[in-house]
């Protein structure tokens, strides 16, 4: 089946520690996005992708961090930094061929809480 | 001002009934648009595209004003299973990122 893979599901973890969101998709899209979603409130945008090996930063980067060494894979880190993480993280990703502001599609999310 | 501004609602409508959202977004030179679904603690599904000329699937219609800078989304016949938050989504041109940028949404809740 194509489509996006965000793991774990449920994510806990210590104030102070790194933790990393997987996400991949077989569906040989061009550009992957990471997203914040808080109790209540819209979609953050934290980074995105384009194309391997490069990426920018969205609107709340700060205490984030991203690779895109293989084109179906766009993994989050979320540091000690990140003051307030506990959140719904998605990830998305779009063909970005011909238009390059295609629709997205989601994986199904992970929410992390920190302890 | 927000980028994209929705009601976030909720409204509430009995089964059968029409409702429309509006959505409105700030950036005169935006060129893609979208409604999404979302159900409580789950991931934003595409619903639809919403086109210059407005477009239709099914019990939905979307129409976008570019002179007023708004979209809307109309329900007819609502459903129980209509009974979600709905998400408008403007490419973010403006803010020079190549990504899109999606409103608060608008909770719908569809009762029997």
């Amino acid at each position: 089946d194509g489509g996006i893979t965000q793991s774990p599901k449920y994510l806990f973890r210590k104030e102070g520690q790194n933790v990393t969101l997987s996400c991949e998709q077989n569906l040989n899209h061009d550009a992957m996005y990471w997203y914040r979603q808080d109790p209540g409130q819209g979609l953050r945008l934290i980074y995105y992708s384009q194309i391997v090996n490069d990426f920018q930063k969205g609107d709340i980067a700060e205490g984030y961090s991203v690779s895109r060494e293989k084109k179906e894979s766009f993994p989050l880190t979320v540091t000690s930094a990140q003051k307030n993480p506990t959140a719904f993280y998605l990830c998305a990703s779009s063909p970005f061929r011909e238009k390059p502001y295609n629709e997205q599609f989601f994986g199904p999310g992970t929410r992390l809480t920190v302890l | 001002r927000k980028e994209v501004e929705q009601d976030p609602g909720p409204f509430n409508v009995p089964e059968g009934a029409t409702v429309a959202f509006n959505c409105t977004y700030s950036n005169s030179a935006s060129q893609s648009f979208f409604w999404y679904r979302q159900d409580c603690r789950k991931e934003p599904k595409l619903l639809m595209s919403v086109y210059s000329s407005g477009n239709e699937d099914g019990r939905f219609t979307a129409q976008l004003n570019r002179a007023s800078q708004y979209i809307s989304l109309l329900i007819r016949d609502s459903k129980l299973s209509d009974s979600a938050t709905y998400l408008c989504v403007v490419n973010g041109w403006e803010t020079g990122r190549r990504a899109l940028t999606f409103g608060s949404g608008t909770r719908l809740q569809v009762q029997p």
